[in-house]
């Protein structure tokens, strides 16, 4: 398997555009998860999905963004419009479901300017 | 929610020398994780081990879940070990949902 795969790798946008991130969770997974990463706060979890449902959003930060998973092997994460303060490292992970080992794409790296 | 913290925040070896990292959770947990994020910032897995011991290669990681501690053990330290390394838990009821610690940063000297 190719593992969780994630795109772009790299997205420099200025401020106010519309940015989408995306996700292919490894095949068999049921669980995707959306992380962010800065050097204030480390890891967070965005939100997560159980069978293409979201289970727990909480994460998220504003209404600016939103997530979906219109299939078993597809996540999009998108922020509309973009803030400099949204600049980080995003991932994504998927697992076979609960008590399971979850596995992290290699991230996209956001620059908002 | 649970609390995980992290210990030593940042470490400095010099090469061949060994290591335990320390990882602290405050509620019960169902998943522990052992990642270590490289300098190209991949999270690569190390260890699943929501308890008891699992050894690869150098590297071995103990889970104590009663208490409510991780270790993980680096022996024989080479410079490509050098990065982060960050424990994750899900507690009881999370639904998956891992939480991660702020990690430990280790630098491994030649």
């Amino acid at each position: 398997d190719a593992g969780v795969i994630q795109s772009p790798r790299h997205e420099v946008t200025e401020m106010g555009q519309e940015v989408t991130l995306r996700c292919k969770p490894i095949s068999g997974h049921n669980s995707l998860f959306w992380y962010r990463q800065t050097m204030m706060r480390g890891l967070e979890l965005l939100i997560y999905f159980n069978n293409n449902v979201p289970i727990d959003d909480s994460g998220m930060p504003e209404d600016r963004f939103s997530a979906k998973m219109p299939n078993a092997s597809f996540s999009t994460l998108k922020i509309q419009p973009s803030e400099p303060r949204d600049s980080a490292v995003y991932f994504c992970a998927s697992s076979p479901g609960r008590l399971a080992e979850a596995f992290f794409g290699q991230g996209t790296r956001l620059t908002v300017v | 929610g649970i609390q995980v913290e992290q210990s030593p925040p940042d470490l400095i070896l010099q090469e061949g020398a060994n290591s335990t990292l320390r990882c602290n959770f405050s509620d019960s947990v169902n998943n522990l994780q052992w990642f270590h994020q490289n300098p190209w910032g991949q999270l690569i897995n190390l260890f699943y081990i929501p308890s008891g011991t699992k050894q690869n290669g150098r590297l071995s990681a103990t889970t104590v879940a009663t208490e409510r501690y991780s270790l993980l053990y680096i022996s024989s330290s080479q410079t490509t070990d050098s990065g982060v390394y960050v424990c994750s838990v899900e507690g009881y009821n999370q639904g998956g949902k891992l939480i991660f610690g702020q990690g430990t940063e280790l630098s491994v000297k030649p």
